[in-house]
């Protein structure tokens, strides 16, 4: 079962900042919170990944709660070509399973 | 970022027949490849998980006798669907992972159609 709650969609404009929450109450010390992007029919892209402090990368950002209880990916302009389904996904070495995700639209 | 690669990408067999599908990490040794199948417009399904020498750990409802996978060394793991029935039809992915979990690396996919 899935450790990790996302919102079923989410819609943005163009250009503008969306915020993609994840909610992961059941985290635990070791686990890292991992965010993938997936095309359709084709294998998830790696977005960012974080442990507690939050962290930038050239694709998105990624904030923690200080509880790590739950996370929220930041696409800073969204572009058409970030309209997607992102997973947000609690990893440990042995376990990488994904949630229902997030379908983001882009509208123009 | 590493590549991972997944051949065929696309397979159609006939019922009955078997079909092997191919997971490759090209420039590092995975030491822990997860399998996973998708249907359409829903997320992906955790089948196994496989460590480099060892037995493939199957999660719970998945065949281990249908869905049969061997990770005979750190760059190649490879997923065999045995006696493969229209149900079995679905994307095939797989991922590979480095010494460190967030080495995460997923193949581009494997679609398997059973006629």
């Amino acid at each position: 079962d899935a450790k990790t709650t996302q919102p079923n969609s989410m819609e943005s404009n163009e250009e503008e900042p969306v915020h993609l929450p994840c909610n992961h109450s059941t985290i635990s010390g070791t686990d890292y919170i991992h965010w993938y992007r997936q095309l359709p029919s084709q294998g998830p892209e790696y977005v960012i990944h974080g442990l507690t402090s939050n962290v930038n990368n050239r694709m998105a950002s990624l904030a923690i709660a200080e509880d790590r209880k739950s996370s929220t990916l930041i696409l800073h302009r969204a572009t058409l070509r970030d309209a997607a389904v992102y997973y947000c996904i609690l990893a440990s070495p042995n376990d990488m399973r994904f949630g229902a995700g997030t379908r983001l639209t882009v509208k123009p | 970022g590493a590549v991972v690669s997944q051949h065929p990408s696309r397979v159609i067999c006939k019922s009955g027949t078997s079909v092997k599908i191919e997971c490759r990490s090209l420039d590092f040794q995975a030491t822990t490849m997860f399998w996973y199948r998708q249907f359409p417009k829903k997320s992906l399904m955790l089948m196994a998980t496989s460590n480099e020498g060892s037995k493939a750990t199957y999660e719970q409802g998945v065949e281990k006798d249908k869905f049969l996978i061997n990770h005979a060394s750190l760059t190649l793991s490879t997923l065999t669907v045995t006696s493969a029935h229209p149900e079995d039809s679905s994307f095939y992915i797989c991922s590979a992972s480095g010494r460190a979990i967030y080495e995460q690396y997923f193949g581009p996919g494997t679609r398997l159609t059973v006629t």
